[in-house]
Order: structure tokens, then C-alpha cells, then sequence
């Protein structure tokens, strides 16, 4: 079965840092791209931030970039999201999701079940 | 960054009602759209690929259809568990966003 699990989600402090793991399974990692998207509660969804299949090329959201970092562990199957400085408004589900072709970084069709992390003193 | 503006913001429809959602990118992103079906405490699941492909195991009555900045969902007949949030998102750069999302209620 095709598969994201994340973890590493739970409660920080303002200012405090998190790393986020999203374990794959059930297909072949290295050649796709990956994703990080969350979602505050009550509210909708927004990107985070993705990676390349060789890490070649990333890219983040405005509200995150030189505070979160992504990576990535093809020998692995992982996807991580480093988190520091963290600030209330990144409460949030955090779910990472796999577009449905390994050549582009299209349409996500798979994605995990997300995990929680909130962001309060 | 594209701004993915979607309407209505939410809808109340009848079982065997049609719906129709709607997605305007603020410049042409192709057909680089997909549609999202969100339910509470799931993740979001894919129903439409390319704006207007649909995705292995979606039901047909979901379409969706449109290019450049226009773009719609509609199902043709609201089924129970359709009830739920839906997404569009562009895929065309970055950063990807996602349009504010349209809450499907029972009337």
C-alpha cells in the first residue's frame, strides 16, 4: 500500500524548533518530488514548501522561508521539515503529500494523515 | 504569488442537486489546476488532475473543466457523502497556492 506517515508533530514553545519526519512507503521515493503542506485550525489549506527528488531544487512559502527547512533521505524514504523559531501562528496540521507523477510536481494524489504541532507558551 | 480566488466560500444543496464551484487564477496557469475534497479530521484527497482530468476512483459525477484563469467543479448529482470542503490549487510555480476553499452543507 502507497503510504506517508508523518511524526514529530506536538506542543513548542514560541520560539522553540520541531523536525517534522514523513516516512513513504509502498512506492519508490527517490524519483518525486515532495511536499509539505499544513493547516491552522478552523482554517484552509497552505503550502509550506517543496522539494525535488534530488534535492536540486526547493522552494517555500513567504511565511515560512528562513525559519523552516526541508530535506530529504532517499535511502530512507524521507521527508523531513525542520522548524525553528517557531511562532503561534504555525499551529497548524502539517501533512506532507507526493504528486502523482515522479516527473513533475503536479497534483498531489497521495498524502499522510498529518500531525498536529502547536505552537503556544 | 497567483492568487487562487474561489467561490462561493460555502453552499447549502439537496441530495441530487447539481454544484458548481468555481476557481479564478489572477494570471493564466494553463491547465496546471487540481481539485481537492476535504472532509473534517481527513486529509484532503485528489479528485481532478489538469482541471479537467479525473483522478483513478473518483465517481463521474465530478468533472471539472477550464484553462488559463477560469476554472469550475462541478458534480451533477450531490450525493451524502459529498458533504465536505473542496480546494482548488495551482500547480502552474511557485509558491503553489490553494483558493480558500467552498464548505458543502446540507440544506
Amino acid at each position: 500500500e502507497v503510504q506517508l506517515v508523518e511524526s514529530g508533530g506536538g506542543l513548542v514553545k514560541p520560539g522553540g524548533s520541531l523536525r517534522l519526519s514523513c516516512a513513504a512507503s509502498g512506492f519508490t521515493f527517490s524519483p518525486y518530488s515532495m511536499n509539505w503542506v499544513r493547516q491552522a485550525p478552523g482554517k484552509g489549506l497552505e503550502w509550506v514548501s517543496s522539494i525535488s527528488s534530488s534535492s536540486n531544487y526547493i522552494y517555500y512559502a513567504d511565511s515560512v522561508k528562513g525559519r523552516f527547512t526541508i530535506s530529504r533521505d532517499n535511502a530512507k524514504n524521507s521527508l523531513y521539515l525542520q522548524m525553528n523559531s517557531l511562532r503561534a501562528e504555525d499551529t497548524a496540521v502539517y501533512y506532507c503529500a507526493r504528486p502523482s507523477n515522479s516527473g513533475s510536481n503536479g497534483a498531489f494524489d497521495i498524502w499522510g494523515q498529518g500531525t498536529m504541532v502547536t505552537v503556544s507558551s | 504569488a497567483i492568487q487562487m480566488t474561489q467561490s462561493p466560500s460555502s453552499l447549502s444543496a439537496s441530495v441530487g442537486d447539481r454544484v458548481t464551484i468555481t476557481c479564478r487564477a489572477s494570471q493564466g496557469i494553463r491547465n496546471d489546476l487540481g481539485w481537492y475534497q476535504q472532509k473534517p479530521g481527513k486529509a484532503p484527497k485528489l479528485l481532478i488532475f489538469a482541471a479537467s482530468s479525473l483522478q483513478s476512483g473518483v465517481p463521474s459525477r465530478f468533472s471539472g473543466s477550464g484553462s488559463g484563469t477560469d476554472f469550475t467543479l462541478t458534480i451533477s448529482s450531490l450525493q451524502p457523502e459529498d458533504f465536505a470542503t473542496y480546494y482548488c490549487l495551482q500547480d502552474y510555480n511557485y509558491p503553489r497556492t490553494f483558493g480558500q476553499g467552498t464548505k458543502v452543507e446540507i440544506k
